[in-house]
């Protein structure tokens, strides 16, 4: 079946560090949505992306989809304290409306 | 707007005991609801996909006899994990999606089982 994974596993940053996670699907995908959860706390959306190379910024995140829509990035410059948990890129393939959660990437930022 | 509730946000039973949790979508119709599991340090797993008034579409290796989902009404989904046992133990979260824009999820906050 179809997996999402991400790399790394965990990273640990020095506040200001800058933060990459990598997320790679087994399978094209339609769309790929990115979510932040907070320990103890529940997913929160934090964007889609669509397009074949589409970059789209927030503030200090980047993301960024693959050419081939098979992979993904989150790239987090300058962390803070308050970027501290895991987070999960979910894949959707066309045809469905549910997603495959990526493997996930714990963040822990150390002041 | 797209505020999901669950109810309860925790709850503790024993063995053999079942357990129901529900998921409400508080300000919109939720065509479509998710059951995600997410056992500690792990990441969310589908159980199951529940359209208003049909059977729900369980993903592979999830019990549908053990993990019954109702999707009575457009604003509520429930999960009944029935005779839980230990490794029943998890954080049970659900989302729920419109027919208008069905590649969007509203997360409920989750719900957290311990089975004793």
């Amino acid at each position: 079946g179809q997996q999402v994974m991400q790399i790394p596993q965990y990273q640990h940053v020095q506040e200001g560090e800058d933060f990459t996670t990598y997320c790679n699907s087994s399978t094209t995908l339609s769309n790929i949505q990115w979510y932040k959860q907070r320990p103890g706390g529940h997913p929160v959306f934090l964007i889609q992306l669509v397009k074949s190379g589409e970059v789209k910024k927030q503030k200090r995140l980047t993301f960024q989809f693959g050419e081939a829509k098979k992979n993904s990035s989150l790239h987090i410059t300058a962390t803070q304290t308050t970027d501290v948990g895991t987070y999960f890129c979910a894949g959707r393939n066309s045809g469905t409306y549910k997603y495959i959660f990526g493997t996930g990437t714990r963040l822990k930022v150390l002041a | 707007g797209a505020v999901v509730s669950q109810h309860p946000s925790w709850v503790i039973c024993k063995s053999g005991t079942s357990v129901k949790i529900e998921c409400r979508s508080l300000d919109f119709q939720a065509t479509t609801m998710f059951w995600y599991r997410q056992f500690p340090k792990q990441s969310l797993m589908l159980m199951a996909t529940s359209n208003e008034g049909s059977k729900a579409t369980y993903e592979q290796g999830v019990e549908k006899d053990k993990f019954l989902i109702n999707h009575a009404s457009l604003t509520l989904s429930t999960l009944t994990v029935t005779s839980a046992h230990p490794e029943d133990s998890s954080f049970y979260i659900c989302s729920a999606s419109t027919r208008q824009r069905q590649e969007t999820q509203y997360f409920g906050p989750g719900t957290r089982l311990l089975v004793l």
